[in-house]
């Protein structure tokens, strides 16, 4: 148990579909983490939250969008995606985000396939 | 971007030591070097990170080379339970960024 909850673990969409990752930490910080993990490629980031405010946006397509209502959770709402955009999709927290000898604490991903 | 390189896979004997290596050439003098790992089926976990220095913790020893543009892993007595893949990560000065590079998997033999 790492305090850092996602759901679903398993999600399965079609195209067309509207649906959302939700991202929950229990550990009292402040930067939340989009990471996406797709099979043999590194892991990637997409965006980064500090204090509720979006700070990174790795070049995410639209069709990914996040919103973060408070420091403790984090959700990821996905409409109109494309088979490519099936992977593992990871949330971290950290204490703050910037600060190079931060300890990210990963939760166990959603593994979405996208039919 | 700085990078890491490291080997895709290894192996080694349970309750033996293992050596895992990393290079970063560019490295920057302030970025930290971070090592995670992520067993099947859970999101990655925090092993050990330093700057300059050797580095000791309960989980393994951080063996930093002197001119930072390599580092080294170390499990003193892998067990089964070490079997994962593990990232050798560099934080970015002045971004919001760790940059993971593609693992090395390490297999342990009972």
């Amino acid at each position: 148990e790492t305090g850092v909850t996602q759901t679903p673990r398993h999600l399965v969409m079609g195209m067309t579909n509207k649906k959302s990752l939700k991202c929950e930490q229990h550990l009292g910080h402040n930067a939340m983490y989009w990471y996406k993990q797709s099979a043999k490629k590194p892991l990637e980031l997409m965006f980064v939250y500090n204090f509720k405010e979006q700070t990174e946006n790795n070049s995410v397509p639209s069709r990914f969008s996040p919103e973060c209502p408070n420091s403790s959770h984090l959700f990821l709402h996905l409409h109109t995606l494309q088979p490519e955009d099936s992977a593992l999709y990871l949330c971290a927290s950290s204490y703050l985000a910037g600060a190079t000898k931060n300890i990210q604490y990963f939760g166990a991903g959603t593994r979405l396939s996208v039919l | 971007d700085a990078k890491t390189t490291q080997p895709n896979s290894m192996e080694s004997n349970e309750e033996e030591p293992v050596h895992l290596p990393c290079n970063h050439s560019t490295i920057s003098g302030t970025d930290y070097i971070h090592w995670y790992r992520q067993l099947p089926s859970q999101g990655p976990e925090y092993v050990i990170h330093g700057l300059t220095s050797n580095v000791n913790n309960r989980m393994a020893s951080l063996a930093i080379a002197e001119d930072r543009k390599s580092s080294t892993l170390i499990l003193h007595r892998a067990t089964l339970r070490d079997a994962a893949v593990y990232y050798c990560i560099l934080t970015v000065t002045g971004t919001y960024k760790y940059i993971f590079g593609t693992g090395t998997r390490l297999k342990v033999l009972a």
